[in-house]
């Protein structure tokens, strides 16, 4: 099984809403990762998590906050975010943050828009 | 920090036809990677490459790690119209959170 599965697909949410995106993976996995994509771009890292800890954070708003409760689960809460960062947010798996056949697999992704 | 280069940015071609893309870096990846992405899904990996000089297939897909390991290609033979997408190269260093994206090439294949 080398699926990524997030939730939801699409979410549309005004600049007050609290929402939660979700990511699991079961390939028994230790490095999962959340991504920014905007159209036409390639996607762009924001946090990395090795073991359930938070290892990288690539200097992402407060406004985004990851949560990693357990080695299959991934959490990005959203809170007051802003229209523009209205994008497609990618999670990715990987054995570990380091050494070799160590490729990430990507989740479907969720289509999120602020209004 | 290592930047990719991906050419080409864009691909017209006629179902049937031979594709081949490619990127080039100024630093060195110890792995290279080859996604593929449609509208409004996650990239979908095709292709991982782990030595140098490496030449792996997948289908009508080949890649190759290339000597210097600054650089990588992908080949895609007899094209056609579900090979439409986003193409995008990933070059990683030891660290997988070093891991880079080319700006992507999209096909687009003609029936």
């Amino acid at each position: 099984d080398t699926e990524v599965t997030q939730t939801p697909k699409h979410l549309v949410m005004g600049m007050t809403n609290k929402k939660s995106l979700k990511c699991e993976q079961h390939m028994g996995h230790r490095a999962m990762y959340w991504y920014k994509q905007k159209a036409k771009k390639p996607p762009e890292l924001m946090f990395v998590y090795s073991y359930e800890k938070l290892s990288i954070n690539e200097s992402v708003p407060s406004r985004f906050s990851p949560e990693c409760p357990n080695s299959s689960l991934l959490n990005l809460h959203l809170h007051a975010l802003q229209p523009e960062d209205s994008a497609l947010y990618l999670c990715a798996s990987s054995r570990r943050t380091s050494g070799v056949n160590n490729e990430q697999f990507f989740g479907p992704g969720t289509r999120l828009t602020v209004l | 920090g290592q930047q990719l280069n991906q050419s080409p940015q864009s691909m017209f071609i006629q179902e049937g036809e031979d594709v081949s893309m490619n990127c080039t870096s100024s630093s060195i990846f110890n792995t290279w990677l080859w996604y593929k992405q449609d509208p409004g899904e996650g990239p979908v990996l095709l292709i991982a490459l782990y030595k140098a000089g490496e030449l792996t297939s997948n289908g009508r897909l080949t890649a190759q790690f290339g000597i210097t390991r600054k650089d990588s290609f992908l080949n895609i033979s007899a094209s056609i119209p579900s090979d439409v997408g986003i193409y995008f190269c990933a070059g990683l260093v030891v660290s997988a959170n070093d891991m880079r994206f080319g700006a992507g090439t999209r096909l687009t294949v003609k029936p």
